[in-house]
């Protein structure tokens, strides 16, 4: 299995702060991840995809990086409908990986 | 518009073998590069992949749950099924499915993330 480890595990920040996480692959993805995120008792909604390409639909403010085995997610200026869980999973492999998640709560 | 919903028992108990229905609509599961897959997500956890069908009936698995996983579709009825065998507590969650089409985009990105999501049904494993 290709493990996916995300950091932080939480994050505090605040209304209009710019906030990164990273995810970290167990071995090089070739940029087939993608990023999700979800708000409490909702299913997942993706974010982005080939680790920075943005889902139809989705505010310009996500953006995403990386190669090899690092990558990250962003968000410029941090509204209050971001405040939720983002998870990263690779497709590199079809046994699919998730991260285990990041809390970004209110400060 | 794509959607689905994920139907089954909202309680099993250990040692038994939970069927959990994932029923579709606004796509066909026999287009080319069209998936479904099933997610997990025990109460206040991570996400956890479990298995995932391809519109030509080739099938992948989570390697720590192959073992106990089936998954089938049943494409006049736009259902998949995903079956676990011999349910235990720690199987507790709210189980997913979800729809992929992989594919490369307009500008040659490869897409291959799970787009559409169910709502999600609970089941709890309990005597």
């Amino acid at each position: 299995d290709i493990q996916m480890t995300q950091s932080p595990s939480s994050l505090s920040a605040s209304v209009g702060d710019r906030v990164t996480i990273t995810c970290r692959a167990s071995q090089g993805i070739s940029n087939s991840l993608a990023w999700y995120q979800q708000k409490p008792g909702k299913a997942p909604k993706l974010l982005l995809y080939a680790a920075s390409r943005l889902e139809s639909g989705v505010p310009s403010r996500f953006s995403g990086s990386g190669s090899g085995t690092d990558y990250t997610l962003t968000i410029s200026s941090l509204q209050p409908e971001d405040f939720a869980t983002y998870y990263c999973q690779q497709y590199y492999s079809t046994r699919y990986t998730f991260g285990q998640g990041t809390k970004l709560e209110i400060k | 518009q794509i959607t689905l919903k994920e139907s089954g028992p909202t309680l099993v108990k250990p040692t038994q073998t939970l069927t959990l229905t994932c029923t579709f609509s606004g796509f066909s599961l026999s287009t080319s590069g069209v998936g479904v897959g099933w997610i997990r997500q025990p109460p206040g956890k991570a996400l956890e992949w479990l298995a995932l069908i391809y519109w030509n009936d080739d099938k992948r698995y989570s390697p720590s749950l192959k073992s106990r996983l089936t998954i089938t579709k049943d494409t006049s009825k736009n259902q998949v099924v995903l079956t676990m065998t011999n349910m235990d507590p720690v199987d507790t969650a709210t189980y997913y499915c979800a729809h992929r089409n992989r594919y490369y985009d307009s500008s040659g990105y490869y897409r291959d993330a799970f787009d559409i999501w169910g709502q999600g049904t609970m089941v709890t494993v309990s005597s």
